[in-house]
């Protein structure tokens, strides 16, 4: 069955360092991909999406591919900040929605 | 308001106790779900209602059960928890173009912070 991979946390970076979350696929057909972000007390946010292959899905200086050659979708952002402290959850959605266990971000000053 | 509201944002209760979970949502949705969220586990999806068809996770227990009056309103109902059914659920909702084929992204409410004593 469908499936979403993601690298385990917790993990902890600098202030301003470069982030890779790394996430893997598995699914049949052409899902559409997602990363979720989920700060303290709150519900999971979409951060950004991408719907076919070769696309990059971007916001709040964010980024992931969708790269089907490798089933991956990796979250990157060039220069962490604090406020982006939070729990991060790659996701897929074929004929329903599959989420990965989510990977915890601290940022430190 | 807009977005996904739920209610209430804490519960506690005790294994006798039955009570209700209330999620309302104001972005002109189709699709609905009950989320439960444990720590150090994925998502489990538990319900959903799409187009007005409502679709089961067989593995959640009788003890839930989930009331969609309209597309705008979600409950779910709680009878004789055991404490291990403490967690967050989540309520989402998103545009479902077909029954069971769901490619629009989900908005969730903040959730409901369920302690089972």
């Amino acid at each position: 069955g469908d499936s979403v991979t993601q690298m385990e946390g917790p993990v902890t970076l600098s202030e301003e360092a470069f982030l890779t979350i790394n996430c893997t696929y598995t699914a049949t057909g052409y899902p559409s991909l997602f990363w979720y972000v989920q700060y303290p007390g709150e519900g999971l946010q979409l951060l950004l999406k991408a719907t076919k292959a070769d696309d990059k899905g971007s916001n709040k200086g964010f980024e992931a591919t969708y790269r089907k050659e490798t089933t991956s979708f990796h979250l990157e952002k060039g220069s962490v900040q604090v406020s982006d402290s939070a729990v991060y959850f790659c996701a897929l959605t074929s004929n329903q929605f599959y989420f990965g266990t989510g990977t915890s971000l601290t940022v430190i000053p | 308001e807009t977005g996904v509201t739920q209610t209430p944002r804490h519960l506690v209760m005790g294994m006798t106790n039955k009570k209700s979970l209330k999620c309302e949502q104001h972005l002109g949705h189709n699709a609905m779900y009950w989320y439960k969220q444990s720590a150090k586990k994925p998502l489990e999806l538990m319900f959903v209602y799409s187009l007005e068809e409502r679709v089961e996770n067989n593995s959640v227990p009788s003890r839930f059960s989930p009331e969609c009056p309209n597309s705008s309103h979600l409950f779910l109902h709680l009878h004789t928890l055991q404490p291990e059914d403490s967690a967050l659920y989540l309520c989402a909702s998103s545009q479902a173009r077909q029954a069971q084929k769901i490619n629009s992204p989900l908005h969730f409410g903040n959730g409901t912070r369920l302690t089972v004593t």
